[in-house]
């Protein structure tokens, strides 16, 4: 099975740039998280959508993020305009509704960004 | 979210069984133990989750002890590849609030 498809893997570019982020997350999940990690802050989560709907934006930094969901099988995290503080890892992880309320979250391998 | 105390690291030959520890003491009746592990450059990776019977999949296998203050993640047989972060995390509803990653153990499987 596909798991979670995040690209691109890897972007530099320089501040004041706009950076997008996309993510497919794993068929038939209906959960959508999009978290950030860097050494000094760890594993920070930015927002949660449940059935393509924005549930809990309280981690999105600032108005220079934003994050949306067209359908169930996409996503993007757009940052204009880019900061050199803005770099770090960002995963996108997805989760199914199963039988079960304690289903576990699946991630992709991340973005990559630097901010030059 | 209950505490979590892993121990730093940990080093496990290739081939032999790698046994993790983690202690939850705090541990409330409908809280699941789930474990995680994070390679160098790659996202978290689900392995197992629990909540009172021992687990076993294809990754590895869970033991959690009667009084579920603790618990042991099981891999099998080690591999250079399994060489990671190791983390448990104990609560419930995955849902809408985030994933909180302590310090982890990190494991070295040795050739």
């Amino acid at each position: 099975d596909a798991g979670v498809i995040q690209s691109p893997r890897h972007e530099v570019t320089e501040m004041g740039q706009e950076v997008t982020l996309r993510c497919k997350p794993i068929s038939g999940h209906n959960s959508l998280f999009w978290y950030r990690q860097t050494m000094m802050r760890g594993l920070e989560l930015l927002i949660y959508f449940n059935n393509n709907v924005p549930i809990d934006d309280s981690g999105m930094p600032e108005d220079r993020f934003s994050a949306k969901m067209p359908n169930a099988s996409f996503s993007t995290l757009k940052i204009q305009p880019s900061e050199p503080r803005d770099s770090a890892v960002y995963f996108c992880a997805s989760r199914g509704q199963g039988r079960s309320s304690n289903q576990p979250q699946h991630f992709g391998d991340g973005t990559r960004l630097s901010i030059l | 979210d209950a505490k979590t105390t892993q121990p730093t690291s940990m080093d496990c030959a290739e081939g032999r069984a790698a046994n993790l520890p983690c202690n939850h003491s705090t541990i409330s009746g409908n809280e699941y133990v789930y474990w995680y592990r994070q390679i160098h450059s790659q996202g978290p990776q689900y392995i197992i989750h629990g909540l009172k019977n021992n687990e076993t999949n294809e990754m590895a296998s869970l033991i959690i002890t009667e009084d579920r203050k603790s618990s042991t993640l099981i891999l099998p047989h080690a591999t250079l590849r399994d060489t990671a972060v190791y983390y448990c995390i104990v609560r419930t509803d995955t849902g809408r609030r985030a994933l909180t990653f302590g310090s982890g153990t990190r494991l070295q499987v040795q050739p």
